[in-house]
């Protein structure tokens, strides 16, 4: 059982379109974060956010925690083939050892 | 500073054989992590260590066994290979109230 469900899966659009992933659970997270991988490395941290309701912006990429902490939006504006790339939301939960618990990631294409 | 590195980057093992993941940080980091990739599913914690001589069990840990005799090492071990271990091996690291730090992963194909 998936704890954190991430959607869509796959997501095909062409460059300057605006699109959004979602993250959602049941459980409540202490923190969430994102990232973003690319093909042959591993995952790279975006952002994280720690606060219900909090609204985090990285240029064209704004992130938003849920008020209850239990999920996250990833909104990307004017999306451009850079932005091309696997994305996975990741909470974390209090006194866990600082373990993550990953989504299923969403695979975002970005055609010019 | 090289981060988190990973030996090997890619492996072929056959039903039954065994082998050993090495995953290194020079970040002086306390905690360690192994996770396996496969389509669709994310990550998925196998082992997990908050330092030096611990150890502890994740999501997935059967079929797998871990070390950490040095604070900088973190070895996985497969002690009898199955096809279903077939994934992407992913080793992270990091220090209490920041963020994980990835290694490149190993890719291991099991026959």
């Amino acid at each position: 059982t998936q704890l954190l469900e991430q959607s869509p899966q796959f997501l095909s659009i062409q460059e300057g379109e605006n699109l959004t992933v979602y993250c959602n659970s049941s459980s409540v997270f202490s923190s969430l974060q994102w990232y973003r991988q690319e093909p042959g490395e591993g995952p790279v941290l975006l952002v994280t956010v720690v606060t219900g309701g909090e609204v985090k912006k990285l240029k064209r990429l704004t992130f938003q925690f849920g008020d209850a902490r239990k999920d996250s939006s990833l909104h990307i504006t004017a999306a451009q083939p850079g932005d091309t790339g696997l994305y996975l939301c990741a909470g974390e939960k209090l006194a866990s050892g600082s373990r993550l618990t990953f989504g299923e990631g969403t695979q975002l294409t970005v055609n010019p | 500073n090289a981060g988190v590195t990973q030996t090997p980057k890619f492996r072929v093992l056959k039903t039954g054989q065994s082998m050993t993941l090495l995953c290194a940080q020079d970040m002086n980091h306390e905690y360690m992590y192994w996770y396996r990739q496969d389509p669709g599913m994310g990550l998925r914690l196998i082992h997990y260590s908050v330092g030096e001589g611990t150890t502890a069990k994740g999501e997935v840990p059967d079929g797998y066994n871990v070390s950490r005799l040095k604070k900088q090492n973190f070895l996985l071990g497969l002690e009898s290979a199955a096809p279903s271990q077939t994934s992407v091996y992913f080793c992270a690291s990091k220090q209490d109230g920041y963020e994980q730090y990835f290694g490149p992963g190993t890719r291991l194909t099991v026959t």
